[in-house]
């Protein structure tokens, strides 16, 4: 069965500094990746996804993703935090239930904090 | 704006009684989902739908059913709230065909209080 971790429930990181919000997976086959952000009292937005290609994935908001099949991780990176991104962050994976039908398969998050 | 759109946005509602929770979709996908968010449990599947007049059972189904009736509408419904169904319900839908593989569309979703 296809699952996530994330390790971490929240990363505190100071304004200006690089932050990483870590991710693991386990999916049999190539995997189809995910990152979403939660604000306060919102739904989950679309940050980045990996399909095929390159491993270092551009989404939004100045965010990347680093996929390394090796170690079957998909980090969230970022040169520069904001305070603004302090929120939710969510990893996924596509998988199939035994129906065939696909479904995203979410982490239990981690919480970014981010200090002025 | 295209979108999910999520009634109401927060509900308190007293043990026994049952309740439906709405969700409308303009973006003509041809999946929808039903998650609830748990603390420290991310989100768990309930029940999704692949298209119009089908739907599935997800991770946490019981004590809630779904319907689909067209592309556009996945309504929850709690037939007899308990406590444990407190929780942060979101819809969301994708288009599940894609092979780009898209992700999902979420809204905003439905605080819920049962107590």
């Amino acid at each position: 069965a296809q699952s996530v971790a994330q390790p971490e429930d929240q990363v505190n990181v100071a304004e200006g500094n690089p932050l990483t919000v870590k991710c693991t997976y386990s999916v049999s086959g190539n995997p189809y990746l995910f990152w979403y952000v939660q604000y306060p009292n919102r739904g989950l937005q679309f940050l980045l996804k990996y399909i095929t290609g390159d491993n270092l994935v551009k989404g939004s908001y100045g965010f990347e993703a680093e996929f390394n099949k090796s170690q079957t991780s998909f980090h969230l990176k970022k040169p520069s935090a904001l305070v603004s991104d302090s929120a939710l962050y969510f990893c996924a994976v596509r998988g199939l239930m035994n129906t065939g039908f696909q479904k995203l398969v979410f982490g239990t998050g981690t919480r970014l904090l981010v200090s002025p | 704006t295209a979108g999910i759109t999520q009634a109401p946005t927060s509900q308190i509602l007293a043990a026994g009684r049952s309740m439906t929770l709405r969700c409308t979709q303009d973006m003509r996908h041809n999946a929808m989902y039903w998650y609830r968010q748990d603390l420290g449990l991310g989100l768990r599947l309930i029940h999704y739908s692949n298209t119009a007049g089908t739907t599935g059972k997800g991770e946490v189904p019981d004590g809630y059913s779904v319907s689909r009736a067209n592309t556009d509408d996945f309504p929850l419904t709690l037939a007899s709230a308990v406590p444990s169904q407190t929780s942060v319900y979101f819809c969301a839908s994708s288009d599940s065909t894609s092979r780009t593989g898209d992700g999902y569309t979420f809204g905003s979703g439905t605080r819920l209080t049962v107590v």
